[in-house]
Parts: structure tokens; sequence; C-alpha cells
């Protein structure tokens, strides 16, 4: 098993661009979560998704929108980039919402 | 929503020495994880554990649900233990995961 992957590992926007982080698993992983982490504030939840077809907000949500199509993909999207979205996103995965997670790498990313 | 405080916030140690990372949380919790931060960035989950106490090699982690705390002990540190530790608890209310700000920990030789 490849476990939770992410693309790409680093990235740079300007402001205004738009892109999609890619996550997936083949774990067959209900629950998916996308997460940031900055500096001295530990990781915060973004949007999540505890099934295909079902997305749902999480502390953090403004500025990103998430889709589930399949179970295994799961993927982060920045309509207009803002330099306030600098940070390092993680995507996890467990079988169920309230089982052991699983993180992939990480992606950085910085906008200008 | 739930509170989660580690302590200490930051940790330095000397390679062989032992050590207790703390979590304190606000509210009934459904689960607790502990999870490790390489100093590469990478996340890997070292203990689930709602209750109870649980040991990995030279790891182990007590959760004492009804008083709202969990201990990490790491015993006999080395260097790759450096890296950053966090707790994470689930909210009954709404099924999401909630990090504690971590604590550093480094270990030199």
């Amino acid at each position: 098993n490849a476990g939770v992957t992410q693309t790409p590992k680093f990235q740079v926007l300007k402001t205004g661009q738009s892109m999609t982080l890619q996550c997936a698993q083949d774990m067959n992983h209900e629950y998916m979560s996308w997460y940031r982490q900055d500096p001295g504030m530990g990781l915060r939840l973004i949007h999540y998704s505890v099934g295909a077809g079902i997305t749902d907000q999480g502390e953090v949500p403004n500025g990103y929108n998430v889709s589930r199509s399949t179970t295994e993909d799961f993927p982060l999207r920045l309509l207009s980039a803002a330099p306030s979205q600098t940070s390092v996103y993680f995507c996890a995965s467990s079988l169920l919402a309230d089982n052991e997670q699983f993180f992939g790498p990480g992606t950085r990313l910085t906008v200008l | 929503g739930i509170q989660v405080e580690q302590s200490p916030p930051d940790l330095i140690l000397q390679e062989g020495a032992n050590s207790t990372l703390r979590c304190n949380f606000s509210d009934s919790v459904n689960n607790l994880q502990w999870f490790h931060q390489n100093p590469w960035g990478q996340l890997i989950n070292l203990f689930y554990i709602p209750s109870g106490t649980k040991q990995n090699g030279r790891l182990s982690a007590t959760t004492v649900a009804t008083e709202r705390y969990s201990l990490l002990y790491i015993s006999s540190s080395q260097t790759t233990d450096s890296g950053v530790y966090f707790c994470a608890v689930e909210d009954p209310n709404t099924d999401k995961l909630i990090f504690g700000t971590g604590t550093r920990l480094q270990v030199f030789p």
C-alpha cells in the first residue's frame, strides 16, 4: 500500500491564482480530511469527508473547496490564492471518523 | 469547542534521559491520539488511546478520560525522538479531531 499520497510537495503561487492540491489513499478509508499547519498553531481542520459524495466544513474552511467523487481521492481547491493561505497542508485518512488517522507527507504552499 | 493544552511547549534532553509529556483537554472526548512530527515534517501516529495504557517499545501512553488528561512517556530518549509531539482529541459533538499546539522535543547526543 502507498498509504496517503499528496501532490505536489511544494508550490509557489501568486495572489489570485487557483490550484488544486491532490490527495489519494489506497486503504479503502471512508474518512478523509485536510489540515493546515502554521507555526505555533498546531494543525487546524479545513474540510473533511465521511465518505464519497459527502463533505463538510472544519475550523477554517474559508477560501477552500473540496469534493469527494470517489473513496480514494479528496482534492483541495484554492480558487483565488491569498498570502494568508501560505502554510503546510496535510491530508489524512482513517477507516472511520473515530479511528486512527494516517497522514500524507504534506504540501508546502507559498502565496506571494 | 474543546480546548487541548500540551505541556511543556519545549523540552531539551540529553540522550538517555526519560521524559513525560502531558495533554489536558477541557471536555469529554471520543478518543485521543498521539502523533510525532519528525524534523522532515512527516506526521506519524504513535498511539490511539481513548483510555488506559499502551506501550510500544520505549514509548508508552496513558489516558485518564475521567480526569481529562493523557501522558506520553519517552524512556531512554534517542536523537531520533526529536521533533514535535501532538495530541489530538475527537470532539463527540462534531466528530472533528482537535489538535493541541504540540511539545517540541530536542534530544542531544
